[in-house]
């Protein structure tokens, strides 16, 4: 399982643009990347996933090179409900688990 | 629809005694999940589930914590002789199946759909 490094924290402003980037250097040619949020006192939910380039959706965006060996993820114009832990997963096209990291916990500030 | 729902939300036991924590899944979902997070860390994985077997179990920190899986359908993880180093949120997810499938635009991941969890205290 490819291994994922992120930040351990962020803060920023009402109406940044957030950016989240992720590492995984030993990512495999199928694997995809992922992204969950977690807000306090919540299980987590998935907001994004992406093989290459650029993925978007009404949440966030997400950017992959085309290495793959990191990927970003962008929160538009945050709010402070967007005060959460960020997962960064690596998803094998297999029939395996996923690991969850530490994640980035990211603090918006009025 | 109804989504994942665990049981109960919150359990304060004693060092030494059992505990059981319950959790029902999204209908129709075959894959299920135990995790486990401790105050301000990151998921702990604990085991899967792909119907009522359990193909991955490495995640079990020792042979005090045990789940079993019925009718396809609900989970009981146990946890005997409770320690206070069990103290945690366990959280509990549910997908469609554990595997992804297709490639590049085909690709359909099948996202974990999580609980609420349950706050375990032990004293």
């Amino acid at each position: 399982l490819a291994k994922t490094t992120q930040p351990i924290s962020m803060d920023s402003y009402e109406g940044q643009e957030v950016n989240i980037t992720c590492s995984h250097n030993n990512i495999a040619t199928n694997d995809y990347i992922t992204w969950y949020q977690q807000f306090p006192s919540q299980g987590p939910r998935f907001i994004i996933q992406g093989y290459k380039t650029k993925v978007t959706n009404e949440v966030a965006s997400l950017f992959i090179p085309a290495d793959r060996k990191s990927s970003t993820l962008s929160l538009p114009r945050v709010s402070l409900s967007d005060t959460a832990v960020y997962y960064c997963l690596v998803v094998p096209n297999r029939d395996d688990k996923i690991i969850f990291g530490k994640g980035t916990r990211l603090h918006i500030l009025p | 629809g109804a989504g994942v729902s665990q049981s109960p939300s919150n359990k304060v036991t004693e060092k030494g005694k059992d505990v059981e924590l319950r959790c029902d899944p999204i209908s129709g979902h075959t894959a299920l999940y135990w995790y486990r997070q401790s105050l301000g860390q990151g998921l702990e994985f604990l085991i899967y589930f792909q119907g009522n077997s359990a193909p991955d179990k490495s995640g079990l920190p020792s042979d005090r914590f045990s789940a079993e899986r019925t009718g396809g359908s609900v989970s009981t993880l146990t946890i005997q002789r409770t320690q206070q180093e069990d103290s945690a949120v366990y959280l509990c997810a549910s997908s469609l199946s554990p595997r992804s499938s297709g490639q590049g635009a085909s690709f359909s991941y099948n996202e974990q759909f999580f609980g609420p969890g349950t706050r375990l205290t032990v004293l």
